[in-house]
């Protein structure tokens, strides 16, 4: 059973548009949500990561919204890059502190 | 941010053989480290968690005698895959918790390429 549900599969933006990747998740005792990036053949790094008692988070270009009570988090990413295409992965981590991931969305900016 | 560092990279093994990936925290201790498994295009697959100084927790349908896990300090896990077989061939990547941090963030390391022929 997939507990965090990740869309869209692929984007493509054009390059200094607005990218947005939307997550839902079931279990309300995720505790931390957290969103990656993996380039091709590297391991995810940590792009950005939200608690569910803050709304909204920004780090420069990137911001992650979070409805609670929606059960909804979603990442945009501002002035998009070329070099910002790459896989995201949204994120959840549970009770026994274990993360969940999305199924990933494929961005890729056009120049 | 922390370094995790995975050794090796990319490994081509024979049908039969073990292989061995490390998986290392360089500048931080780690008294859990996770291992998942990653499929091309598809997500990263929770397989085993690994507890310093004690066995490690396997996922359902995890094998636990072909994947075998060990993390005898703070700073180095191993994943052994024994007697390899094609269907093993995989992107594995492992993580670890940094306990400076609170256990909040999970840094992961560079992967490993396995090939299996």
């Amino acid at each position: 059973q997939q507990q965090v549900k990740q869309s869209p599969q692929s984007l493509i933006v054009q390059k200094g548009g607005i990218s947005i990747i939307n997550c839902a998740y079931e279990n309300t005792a995720f505790d931390y949500f957290p969103w990656y990036q993996q380039f091709p053949g590297k391991g995810p790094a940590l792009l950005i990561a939200i608690r569910p008692d803050v709304s909204e988070k920004k780090e420069g270009r990137f911001t992650i919204s979070f409805n609670k009570s929606a059960k909804q988090f979603s990442l945009h990413i501002m002035d998009s890059q070329p070099g910002d295409s790459a896989t995201y992965f949204c994120a959840a981590r549970g009770s026994a502190r274990q993360l969940t991931f999305g199924s990933g969305t494929q961005l890729t900016v056009l120049p | 941010g922390a370094v995790v560092s995975q050794h090796p990279s990319r490994v081509i093994c024979k049908s039969g053989t073990s292989v061995k990936i490390e998986c290392r925290s360089l500048d931080f201790q780690a008294t859990t480290m996770f291992w998942y498994r990653q499929f091309p295009k598809q997500s990263l697959m929770l397989m085993a968690t690994s507890n310093e100084g004690s066995k490690a927790t396997y996922e359902q349908g995890v094998e636990k005698d072909k994947f075998l896990i060990n993390h005898a300090s703070l700073t180095l896990s191993t994943l052994t895959v024994t007697s390899a077989h094609p269907e093993d061939s995989s992107f594995y990547i492992c993580s670890a918790r940094d306990l400076g941090r609170g256990n909040t963030e999970a840094f992961f390391g560079q992967g490993t390429r396995l090939t299996v022929v």
